[in-house]
């Protein structure tokens, strides 16, 4: 059974730096392109980026460059978002998903108040 | 970026009723791409490559479309439909997402 399983969110003081994980399993993580998906409270999906199966290349949206980095561990299924210097707008729920989308995590919720 | 816009924003409809949600991109895309999520939860791929269902899907749901028009129709409205459904396009980076249609049971 494929597994996604994000952790890593909670309240953040606006400017701080958060890494978020996402922990897989149930597949051949090495073999994916992986991505995420945030959803900020009440609002619509925006896609922040992906990173190849070797980790050698990252995309991302052009809103989301500069502050996000997106990073994994094969040898420990873990993908990773670091984000910096958070703002308000960053509260939202962030998932991790597949390439093709076919599997998404349950979501952490980062809260970025003072 | 390619935009698309979905409509309508929020409707409601009957059991049993035909439901047609459109997503209009800005410039031409390849496929579009269809999710379902419902309040609390994870989205669900819901229509992959215009018009296949991802596993699971109910045949009641079906889409269709090309070029910078696409649709995602049910022909027969269930309860259990109630949700909020996204598409999105990937023919074009970056990937983006509709702005969502919310279906609400009558």
């Amino acid at each position: 059974e494929v597994k996604l399983v994000e952790s890593g969110g909670g309240l953040v003081l606006p400017g701080a730096s958060l890494k978020l994980s996402c922990i897989v399993s149930g597949f051949t993580f090495s073999d994916y392109w992986m991505r995420w998906v945030r959803q900020a409270p009440g609002k619509g999906l925006e896609f922040i980026g992906e990173i190849k199966p070797d980790g050698s290349k990252t995309n991302y949206a052009p809103s989301m460059k500069g502050r996000f980095t997106i990073s994994r561990d094969n040898a420990k299924n873990t993908l990773y978002l670091q984000m910096s210097s958070v703002r308000s707008e960053d509260t939202a729920t962030y998932y991790c998903a597949l390439y093709y989308f076919d599997y998404w995590g349950q979501g952490v919720m980062v809260t970025v108040s003072s | 970026e390619i935009v698309l816009t979905q409509s309508p924003t929020t409707m409601a409809a009957s059991p049993g009723e035909k439901v047609t949600l459109t997503c209009r991109a800005s410039s031409s895309v390849s496929y579009m791409h269809w999710y379902q999520q419902k309040s609390g939860a994870s989205p669900k791929l819901w229509i992959y490559d215009t018009s296949n269902r991802a596993s699971g899907v109910p045949n009641r749901f079906s889409g269709s479309g090309s070029g910078t028009s696409y649709s995602l129709t049910i022909s027969s409205m269930e309860t259990e439909d109630a949700a909020t459904y996204y598409c999105q396009q990937w023919s074009s980076n970056p990937l983006t997402f509709g702005s969502g249609t919310k279906l609400e049971i009558k």
